[in-house]
């Protein structure tokens, strides 16, 4: 079965800090895709990133960067010079033939609430 | 309207009450999902369409019955729910279900449930 590991459960950061959020994934599969969803206050997710796991090439957007490591099976985000706008909870998910009951379930980690301290 | 929408917002029923949640999407999609979000769980996924046929129901209580009219539309009916079902409910589209869920999912606000 596949698991997705978001170990901080919530953090607090001052604005302008950097900060990272953790992912750790486990998987049988060689091929599959990791996601980044931010759930902001009025509920919606919203997509951040996707990543297939033949490209671990790093990526930065604006503020925000993402490390992949096949090595250490980790996909952690980081976000630079933080601001309030930031504040959501972000999920980890992790695609692949052996998600749950079917093929085309997403497994998410259960969140990083992230509150950013004007 | 643009993205995904869901209807209603909120909704307080009673266990013996039936409703109806609604989500449409317009992004020209062609699979849409329900997925439940409580407190202590992480997402659950509920139902899977693709072009109007389900594909997935990951062992769902009959109470919760989904229906998909058109690609851009996509229903949950609720009936005889209990306190535990309380929850947000969130729709989403992709544009194709692709294999292994590797198409990026856009969500509506979702519809917080709350069963008294």
């Amino acid at each position: 079965a596949q698991k997705v590991t978001q170990a901080q459960t919530e953090i607090s950061v001052v604005e302008k800090e950097d900060v990272t959020l953790d992912c750790v994934y486990e998987t049988r599969d060689t091929t599959y895709y990791l996601f980044w969803y931010k759930q902001p206050p009025s509920g919606e997710l919203v997509f951040l990133i996707r990543r297939n796991s033949f490209d671990e090439q790093n990526e930065i957007s604006g503020r925000y960067s993402w490390n992949f490591q096949k090595s250490t099976s980790s996909f952690n985000f980081t976000i630079t010079a933080s601001q309030v706008v930031d504040s959501a909870v972000y999920f980890c998910a992790l695609s692949g033939t052996y998600s749950g009951a079917g093929s085309y379930q997403l497994t998410f980690g259960k969140g990083t609430k992230l509150s950013v301290i004007p | 309207e643009t993205g995904v929408t869901q209807t209603p917002r909120h909704l307080v029923m009673g266990m013996t009450n039936k409703k109806s949640l609604k989500c449409e999407q317009h992004l020209g999609h062609n699979a849409m999902y329900w997925y439940k979000q409580s407190a202590k769980k992480p997402l659950e996924l509920m139902f899977v369409y693709s072009l109007e046929e389900r594909v997935e129901n990951n062992s769902v209580p009959s109470r919760f019955s989904p229906e998909c009219p058109n690609s851009s539309h996509l229903f949950l009916h609720l009936h005889t729910l209990q306190p535990e079902d309380s929850a947000l409910y969130l729709c989403a589209s992709s544009q194709d279900i692709g294999r292994w869920a590797t198409y990026e999912q856009y969500f509506g606000p979702g519809t917080r449930l709350t069963v008294t």
